[in-house]
């Protein structure tokens, strides 16, 4: 079983909708917790960081952590086309260890 | 804030011959520098971490000697790829942590080619 799970997609969604990304972890050591986009042939994007179960938002984008379920969420409030991308979740130990990644899932958002 | 820039973003070198690549954090320090690999849409294989002064730490099954890593700064960690096969061309992202506040950034990347 991998330490981190994350439905690889492909996600196909219309402008506007709202967007869930999910990854799902076996480890209760991670406390750690990151979003990131990489558009094709770029280098990820830092979207969202946080260490507490919750909630935490940023413009269009919510992060939600269950620490109790091992679950962490993404959500992408009226999604656009330059939304498309890959979606990569990470987390750590603590915040001086190394990343573990998800797989990415790769969205798709159509006009 | 945070940027982290790599040069050069695409190099192409020939069979046996040995190709570096910078790392460089630009508005923040850096103590930790990572390394990774990437293949076509996979995602991120971590190959080393690079802590300033001291040496690399290598993932399992990374050839040390093939991917030297330096740590010279706070702001710069290099990448050389010595005798380069063709086999190496990839995809190579460099990250840097933030010393005061613990997030990861991605550098642009740099994709190899070796002919």
């Amino acid at each position: 079983q991998k330490e981190v799970e994350q439905d690889p997609g492909p996600l196909s969604v219309p402008e506007g909708a709202i967007v869930s990304l999910n990854c799902t972890y076996s480890n209760s050591a991670f406390q750690y917790f990151m979003w990131y986009r990489q558009y094709s042939r770029k280098g990820p994007e830092l979207l969202m960081y946080t260490y507490s179960s919750g909630n935490k938002e940023d413009g269009r984008f919510t992060a939600q952590v269950d620490k109790s379920s091992k679950y962490i969420s993404l959500f992408i409030r009226d999604s656009q086309p330059s939304d498309s991308a890959t979606y990569l979740c990470a987390m750590s130990r603590v915040n001086t260890d190394k990343l573990i990644f998800g797989t990415g899932t790769r969205l798709q958002v159509f006009p | 804030g945070a940027v982290v820039s790599q040069h050069p973003s695409r190099v192409i070198c020939k069979s046996g011959t040995s190709v570096k690549i910078e790392c460089r954090s630009l508005d923040f320090q850096a103590t930790t520098m990572f390394w990774y690999r990437q293949f076509p849409k996979q995602s991120l294989m971590l190959m080393a971490t690079s802590n300033e002064g001291s040496k690399a730490t290598y993932e399992q099954g990374v050839e040390k000697d093939k991917f030297l890593i330096n740590h010279a700064s706070l702001t710069l960690s290099t990448l050389t790829v010595t005798s380069a096969h063709p086999e190496d061309s990839s995809f190579y992202i460099c990250s840097a942590r933030s010393t005061s506040r613990g997030e990861q950034y991605f550098g642009p990347g740099t994709r190899l080619t070796v002919t």
